[in-house]
């Protein structure tokens, strides 16, 4: 079994101050990350992913994610955010797979709020 | 790359009529398609995973009866909406994901609004 919680389900950000999405997961097995963003009435666009290797992971428009095994956390940041930034993400979890696909669970989503 | 598209963006339909999304990758071929709905304010729900030429998968609470999907190409699946009434309308997301990669492409979404 797997989950997904993010803290938040809306933050606000001014333009050009940190951005910090939390993002806790739980799995059973060895999961695979996801960040991904959704504009408004629009689909989902891959941030970023963390599947093996090196645990911070570097993403499109200047994120990044750090997964913390021990904290069971992959929270998303950036430095400073842009207006552009505004929308919804969603944090996302699978099992590592040896084989064959695995279903992906999203969280509830966080709508960022960037102040001009 | 790896392009998905959602036919129509939106629709209006009155209760009781049939509605018909399709689901295209554009310049590759899914083996795997997924349908998600969303509504307003929540996450994405998985509704049914499809492989081309084989039934779909439907998770547990999804009516297949009134969901039907069909991936008869490698490029095109398609979710009807039988029956629809007010409370299917909702925000429908498909997604298609190509053999040994994981990784999902999301398209569009389609708005249905039953009246």
């Amino acid at each position: 079994a797997q989950s997904v919680t993010q803290l938040g389900s809306h933050v606000s950000v001014s333009e050009g101050a940190l951005v910090l999405l939390r993002c806790n997961y739980s799995s059973s097995v060895p999961p695979y990350l996801f960040w991904y963003v959704q504009y408004p009435n629009q689909g989902l666009q891959l941030l970023l992913k963390y599947t093996t290797g090196a645990t911070l992971v570097k993403g499109i428009n200047g994120f990044e994610a750090e997964f913390k095994k021990s904290e069971t956390s992959f929270h998303l940041t950036k430095p400073s955010a842009h207006m552009s930034d505004a929308a919804e993400y969603f944090c996302a979890v699978s099992p590592a797979h040896s084989g064959g696909y695995q279903k992906v669970t999203f969280g509830t989503g966080t709508k960022l709020q960037v102040i001009p | 790359g790896a392009v998905v598209s959602q036919h129509p963006s939106w629709v209006i339909c009155k209760s009781g009529t049939s509605v018909k999304i399709e689901c295209r990758s554009l310049d590759f071929q899914a083996t795997t398609m997924f349908w998600y709905r969303q509504f307003p304010k929540q996450s994405l729900m998985l509704m049914a995973t499809s492989n081309e030429g084989s039934k779909a998968t439907y998770e547990q609470g999804v009516e297949k009866d009134k969901f039907l999907i069909n991936h008869a190409s490698l490029t095109l699946s398609t979710l009807t909406v039988t029956s629809a009434h007010p409370e299917d309308s909702s925000f429908y997301i498909c997604s298609a994901r190509i053999t040994g990669i994981y990784e999902q492409y999301f398209g569009p979404g389609t708005r249905l609004t039953v009246t």
